[in-house]
């Protein structure tokens, strides 16, 4: 079974701070995904990573894809408050259209 | 432009009753999903269909069905609702690519269920 663990699971940090979210699997995935997702909404795709090794940049958001394509990371710089989120990452099971997604990690940036 | 809806938005209900969630895309998208999301959990996938008449079940199916009589709808249906069954569901559909690809998954706003 293909699952996805993210972490930290909750980060409350001040504005202009960096942080580093993680998206770790023992399985390898074609492509993940990461979305946001604010209260109140659905889910938003930000980035889909496909490359091993891949770095994908979304102003001053950094995602990176694992050499091995069992982990990605989303890097903030300079957090803001508009990046208060839930961020989720997601991968295809293998065959399928189906995706798993990871269990989120809730951001909070103060102001 | 194109968009997904759910409705209702709120529901409160009582254990025992049918529910029915609906979900609209003019997206014309093949694919669409319902997942649940729980603390802790994430998003759950509950049941999927990859175009008419086509159903399946996912991790979450116990107590809940669905049914595929065109391409823009997919209501979701508890047939008889517990308090295990208290949360918020997002249907989503996606374009249906090649084999190994990857596709965007476009959400509705969520239902939040509440189970008495």
């Amino acid at each position: 079974t293909q699952l996805l663990e993210q972490s930290p699971q909750f980060l409350s940090i001040q504005e202009g701070e960096n942080l580093t979210v993680y998206c770790n699997s023992s399985s390898v995935f074609s492509s993940l995904q990461w979305y946001r997702q604010e209260p109140g909404e659905g889910p938003v795709l930000l980035v889909t990573v496909v490359t091993g090794g891949e770095v994908k940049k979304l102003k001053r958001l950094t995602f990176q894809f694992g050499d091995a394509r069992k982990d990605s990371s989303l890097h903030i710089t300079a957090a803001q408050p508009g990046d208060t989120g839930l961020y989720l990452c997601a991968g295809p099971t293998s065959g399928t259209y189906k995706y798993i997604f990871g269990t989120g990690t809730r951001l909070k940036v103060l102001a | 432009d194109a968009e997904i809806t759910q409705s209702p938005r709120h529901k409160i209900t009582e254990t025992g009753r049918q529910v029915t969630l609906a979900c609209h895309q003019t997206w014309n998208h093949n694919n669409m999903f319902w997942y649940r999301q729980d603390l802790g959990h994430g998003l759950r996938l509950i049941h999927y269909s990859y175009g008419v008449q086509d159903t399946n079940k996912g991790e979450v199916s116990d107590g809940y069905s669905v049914s595929r009589s065109n391409t823009e709808d997919l209501p979701l249906t508890l047939e008889s609702a517990a308090s295990s069954q208290t949360s918020v569901y997002f249907c989503a559909s996606s374009e249906r690519v090649l084999a190994g690809g990857w596709d965007t998954q476009y959400f509705g706003p969520g239902t939040r269920l509440t189970v008495l």
